[in-house]
């Protein structure tokens, strides 16, 4: 069985700071990990993914994370926040061949003027 | 090209109410996946359909809950007797391959039991 913890559950940062929400992860083989954005009232976007290539993986919108196998981590970074970057994010984690996506409680990320 | 749909947006009904709500997966996606999303929480899966048959039903939390895709392409989730602690966002997405981890999500539909 696999599961998400994200650590924080409210960042805020303010405009053209460094953005870091962290997620730590658990699974019984090897994961599939992901981090999707909520915008209000908007459906859940895929922000980036990690199957098993690079350890440092870019998405889009200035977004990259790193999987951390010794630390059972996938923080999420962006050096730069912009105001559009104030949303909900989710950690995710399935098994490699698995349909089932077991999502974190979110974090919510406001950015200040 | 369009992405998932669902309807309604909202919907409010009254305890012991049915309520069906509707998805439109991305057109040529052969799996569809239905998720709930309680306040403050992430989404949980509900069910799970390859074409036309639920794969994985192991989600939906009691008989009141059943989900039905008869033509493998539109899904429609129903809610008998609604309860209040039915009240969520319920969340469909679909996926291009049979049981993909990437999948596409909706807007969602919020449902609210008075």
């Amino acid at each position: 069985a696999q599961s998400v913890t994200q650590l924080d559950s409210h960042v805020s940062v303010s405009e053209g700071t460094p953005v870091l929400l962290r997620c730590n992860y658990s699974s019984s083989y090897s994961p599939s990990l992901f981090w999707y954005v909520q915008h209000p009232n908007k459906g859940l976007q895929l922000l980036l993914k990690y199957t098993s290539a690079a350890t440092l993986v870019k998405g889009i919108n200035g977004f990259e994370a790193e999987f951390k196998k010794s630390e059972t981590s996938f923080h999420l970074t962006k050096p730069s926040a912009h105001m559009s970057d104030a949303a909900e994010y989710f950690c995710v984690v399935s098994d490699r061949n698995d349909y089932k996506l077991s999502f974190g409680a979110g974090t919510t990320v406001t950015v200040r003027a | 090209g369009a992405g998932v749909s669902q309807t309604p947006s909202n919907k409010v009904t009254e305890k012991g109410k049915y309520v069906e709500l509707r998805c439109d997966p991305i057109s040529g996606h052969t799996a569809l996946y239905w998720y709930r999303q309680s306040l403050g929480q992430g989404p949980e899966f509900l069910i799970y359909f390859q074409g036309t048959g639920a794969a994985d039903d192991s989600g939906l939390p009691n008989d009141r809950f059943f989900a039905v895709r008869p033509e493998g392409s539109v899904s429609t989730l129903k809610i008998q007797r609604t309860e209040r602690g039915d009240s969520a966002v319920y969340l469909c997405a679909s996926s291009f391959l049979a049981g993909d981890n990437e999948q596409f999500f909706g807007p969602g539909t919020r449902l609210t039991v008075l």
